[in-house]
């Protein structure tokens, strides 16, 4: 299987600052990587497809880069509704695989 | 407008079997995957397996091959997960979720998610 390592696990950020997650496969998996926010008692909520990709309706503040091993989401001004918790996927084969997820609080 | 609508919270005693449902509208419900993820409290995300809705193809994680089955109604429009010999440890939030060609423009839409609580 791929293993997703993501990083931080959790960070503390205020309000408009840019804020960076990463995450790390183990191997090479191209483009196919999604990264979701996921607000307690909720489902999860895409963010990016592709790697790369603003999913419709996700503000543009949210940007995600990367291909082979390595990819980042980049939140460029925090609102007070992005204090959430982050997870990447990887969909390049089955099974499917999340990483650990990031905590993003409020400084 | 597109929507997953899962069946209501259960529980179950271990060695029990579950069965959740996921009804789709919205949309055509052929043309997209759907996915079944899980997540135990106060844990990360947990994909379990894939279920093409228009032949009834399936892809599992080998961790549930053999004890969850993906099945769907097309008459209804409605996808069932089915967990057999529960053990305290699938304790969980399952969720389905759909996607376009298996993953690459993600999972878009969710269910509300399906608390499934195995206890004696």
């Amino acid at each position: 299987d791929i293993q997703m390592t993501q990083s931080p696990s959790s960070l503390s950020a205020s309000i408009r600052d840019r804020v960076t997650i990463t995450c790390r496969a183990n191997q090479s998996i191209t483009t196919y990587l999604n990264w979701y926010q996921q607000k307690p008692g909720k489902a999860p909520k895409l963010l990016i497809y592709a790697a790369s990709s603003l999913q419709s309706g996700v503000p543009s503040r949210f940007s995600g880069s990367g291909s082979g091993t390595v990819f980042t989401l980049t939140i460029s001004s925090l609102q007070p509704e992005d204090f959430a918790t982050y997870f990447c996927l990887q969909t390049y084969t089955t099974p499917y695989t999340f990483g650990q997820g990031s905590k993003l609080e409020i400084k | 407008q597109v929507q997953l609508v899962q069946s209501g919270a259960e529980v179950k005693k271990p060695g029990a079997s579950v069965k959740v449902s996921c009804k789709a509208s919205g949309y055509t419900f052929i043309t997209y995957y759907m996915h079944w993820v899980r997540q135990a409290p106060g844990q990360g995300l947990e994909w379990m397996g894939i279920i093409n809705p228009s032949g009834g193809g399936t892809s599992y994680a080998q961790k549930f091959q053999g004890r969850v089955t993906l099945t769907r109604d097309t008459s209804t429009t409605t996808v069932y997960m089915e967990v057999s010999s529960l053990r305290f440890e699938d304790t969980a939030v399952y969720y389905c979720a759909r996607s376009s060609g298996g993953g690459y423009y993600g999972m878009d839409v969710w269910g509300q998610g399906t608390t499934v609580t195995v206890s004696s």
